[in-house]
């Protein structure tokens, strides 16, 4: 079993549907990150969580300690907004180094 | 404030050839990691480095890889005789302290053994 596992894989959702994508842990970390992938190959860090909630823009990130588990949401989404998820935690076991969910292939049709 | 460069983007050898890849991390930043990410699978951690240390090595493959990152210039990541299975893209990552910092990515170099 990964130490992260996210769901769904794949999603494809029409313009302005809110979104939401999940990322379940089973160890203790210092933080979580999401990152955004897109087809171009490029990372790009979107939140770094350690308790609570971020915003910023369209996009929100929690994560709930307890239950080792964060969600990210896209409200309105919109087709740029098409690109793979990833999330990522970091501080296993004090560990400095991330270890990775498998993505979300997100999808927007117009 | 340039991000973390990484070249070259693209790099095509052949089976047995050295592929070098080279990483500049953010201004400021002295921790480095490296990842890869294979055809169709997630990102793999491979090794983390501050300047002249390395700190884990826990991914990187037993042989053939190596890391550096001297005091002066950028990180390498070094394979020898390179195999058909070593095609991937590799990402390195910079933070100013620790994974409690967000990680800044390159853009990753795309290699290719023909």
């Amino acid at each position: 079993k990964n130490e992260v596992e996210q769901s769904p894989q794949n999603l494809t959702a029409q313009e302005g549907e809110f979104i939401t994508i999940n990322c379940s842990y089973s160890v203790g970390i210092s933080a979580l990150h999401w990152l955004q992938q897109h087809p171009g190959g490029g990372i790009v860090s979107l939140f770094m969580l350690s308790s609570g909630k971020k915003k910023h823009g369209r996009l929100i990130a929690t994560i709930n300690i307890q239950e080792k588990h964060s969600s990210l949401h896209i409200t309105a989404s919109h087709p740029r907004d098409s690109a793979v998820y990833i999330c990522a935690v970091g501080g296993i076991q004090g560990a400095q180094k991330l270890v990775f969910g498998q993505g979300t292939r997100l999808t927007i049709n117009p | 404030n340039a991000g973390v460069m990484q070249n070259p983007r693209h790099l095509v050898r052949r089976r047995g050839q050295e592929a070098r890849l080279r990483c500049s991390p953010m201004k400021g930043h002295s921790h480095v990691y490296w990842y890869r990410q294979l055809p169709e699978e997630g990102l793999k951690f491979m090794v983390y480095l501050q300047k002249e240390n390395i700190i884990d090595e826990s991914g990187m493959p037993k042989e053939r890889f190596s890391a550096e990152f001297p005091k002066e210039g950028p990180s390498i990541l070094r394979i020898q005789q390179v195999v058909r299975g070593d095609s991937a893209a590799y990402f390195c990552a910079s933070s100013p302290v620790t994974v409690a910092q967000p990680q800044h990515f390159g853009d990753g170099t795309r290699l290719s053994i023909l």
